[in-house]
């Protein structure tokens, strides 16, 4: 267990509905990160959230919304989804992000999500 | 842009063998390099952390060398076992501006028993 948890493991859903992807994380981090996982592609960073605080998001559509209520909590709200958006989606948290290099990253299980 | 490219794509190997997996990035001025073990369907359990100033980080059977100034950076595995076989990512944080980490697509290992 690296001290960072998802839910739901699994998640298939149609391009109408809307769902949310739960992240939490027990490390005490201030920096968490959606990254999105797809066949036979490199991990894709999706948003950063610093202190709370969304300090990147890297061109991602406007039907993936990020929500961080606090440092431990990190939310991916999905509506109106494309099958292309099928992927494993991972969150990671680190101490904080920026030029440290120390700052080393934290993954959770993942959701693997199936847009039908 | 950083460019992270990792080789090979797949390997297979007896048990037992040692083994090296490589990892080239495009822009040197990176803070740190990482690698990651991923197991099939699951998340990524980071295995060694590199510092830009650090030529090499040990744990165990696994020793990970870092050459900044040439954008390489390598994953030797002694004494493979069955156990080992899984994806080995390759990230670095930094390069063409940007803090976060920029992955490659990993290697595929298999440790035939």
């Amino acid at each position: 267990e690296t001290g960072v948890t998802q839910t739901p493991r699994h998640l298939v859903m149609g391009m109408t509905n809307k769902k949310s992807l739960k992240c939490e994380q027990h490390l005490g981090h201030n920096a968490m990160y959606w990254y999105k996982q797809s066949a036979k592609k490199p991990l894709e960073l999706m948003f950063v959230y610093n202190f709370k605080e969304q300090t990147e998001n890297n061109s991602v559509p406007s039907r993936f919304s990020p929500e961080c209520p606090n440092s431990s909590h990190l939310f991916l709200h999905l509506h109106t989804l494309q099958p292309e958006d099928s992927a494993l989606y991972l969150c990671a948290s680190s101490q904080e992000p920026g030029g440290r290099a120390l700052d080393e990253q934290y993954f959770g299980p993942g959701t693997r999500l199936t847009v039908t | 842009k950083q460019e992270v490219t990792q080789i090979p794509a797949a390997l297979s190997v007896p048990e037992g063998e040692n083994l090296v997996l490589n990892c080239s990035f495009t822009d040197s001025a990176i803070y740190n390099l990482q690698w990651f073990r991923q197991d099939p369907g699951k998340g990524l359990t980071s295995l060694l952390l590199i510092q830009s100033s650090q030529r090499e980080q040990t744990s165990g059977r696994l020793n990970a060398s870092l050459d900044k100034s040439s954008g390489r950076s390598t994953l030797y595995i002694a004494a493979s076992q069955p156990g080992d076989s899984a994806t080995y990512l390759c990230a670095v944080k930094g390069g063409a501006g940007s803090y976060q980490l920029t992955f490659g697509k990993g290697t595929k290992l298999s440790v035939i028993p």
